[in-house]
């Protein structure tokens, strides 16, 4: 099955700055790639997603990057502000219906984002 | 996006007595639903597969005896911890993919603390 790794496990950067979490997959059939934002106590809420016909896809601050070759694909926030502070996870699926909507999840990585 | 609404966000049981979690997709018809646990400061571990109308698909080590999954309609499916434990004691979230969208939706959760 679809093994997801992501890095680092937590991220603490000062305001105004950048932060990347990188994550890897192991099933090259996989072709959807969504990144979740979880606050404490939440279900998780999509922020950007990438399919595997795309290289790179952003929206205002947040941008993700695929490289479909060497199976790993990155999370970019830009200007971090204190309200980006959370556990960010990636995941991965076949995405085409039934069962293969199915994700499988990176172990999340915990963004702290300081005044 | 489409709202999944699940219920109750927090539930807490006396061991030995069952529990149901119920999810609903508000705004559109799921005929797939998603059911994972998720331990503190851990990822999201996937449970069952459920799909309307027939029996859910549980992964591998996932009692089915003890967490009966129903999904008798478009719009929902339940969860029902049989006979908890203090070891079931967790964050269960659901999610559902809408239609031939690849994105998942995904519940609030449910902390449930069996006590």
């Amino acid at each position: 099955g679809e093994n997801v790794e992501q890095h680092p496990s937590t991220l603490s950067v000062q305001e105004g700055d950048s932060a990347v979490i990188k994550c890897t997959y192991s099933d090259s059939a996989s072709n959807y790639f969504p990144w979740y934002k979880q606050e404490l106590g939440k279900g998780p809420q999509l922020i950007i997603d990438i399919r595997s016909n795309v290289g790179e896809k952003k929206d205002q601050r947040i941008a993700v990057t695929l490289n479909k070759t060497a199976k790993h694909f990155s999370l970019h926030i830009t200007e971090t502000q204190p309200e980006d502070s959370a556990v960010y996870f990636c995941a991965a699926s076949k995405g085409s219906g039934g069962s293969n909507y199915k994700l499988t999840f990176g172990k999340g990585t915990l963004l702290t984002v300081n005044p | 996006g489409a709202v999944v609404s699940q219920h109750p966000s927090r539930v807490i049981c006396k061991s030995g007595t069952s529990v149901k979690i119920e999810c609903r997709s508000l705004d559109f018809q799921a005929t797939t639903m998603f059911w994972y646990r998720q331990f503190p400061k851990q990822s999201l571990m996937l449970m069952a597969t459920s799909n309307e109308g027939s029996k859910a698909t549980y992964e591998q080590g996932v009692e089915k005896d003890k967490f009966l999954i129903n999904h008798a309609s478009l719009t929902l499916s339940t969860l029902t911890v049989t006979s908890a434990h203090p070891e079931d004691s967790s964050f269960y979230i659901c999610s559902a993919p809408e239609g031939a969208r690849t994105e998942a939706f995904f519940g609030q959760g449910t902390r449930l603390t069996v006590v």
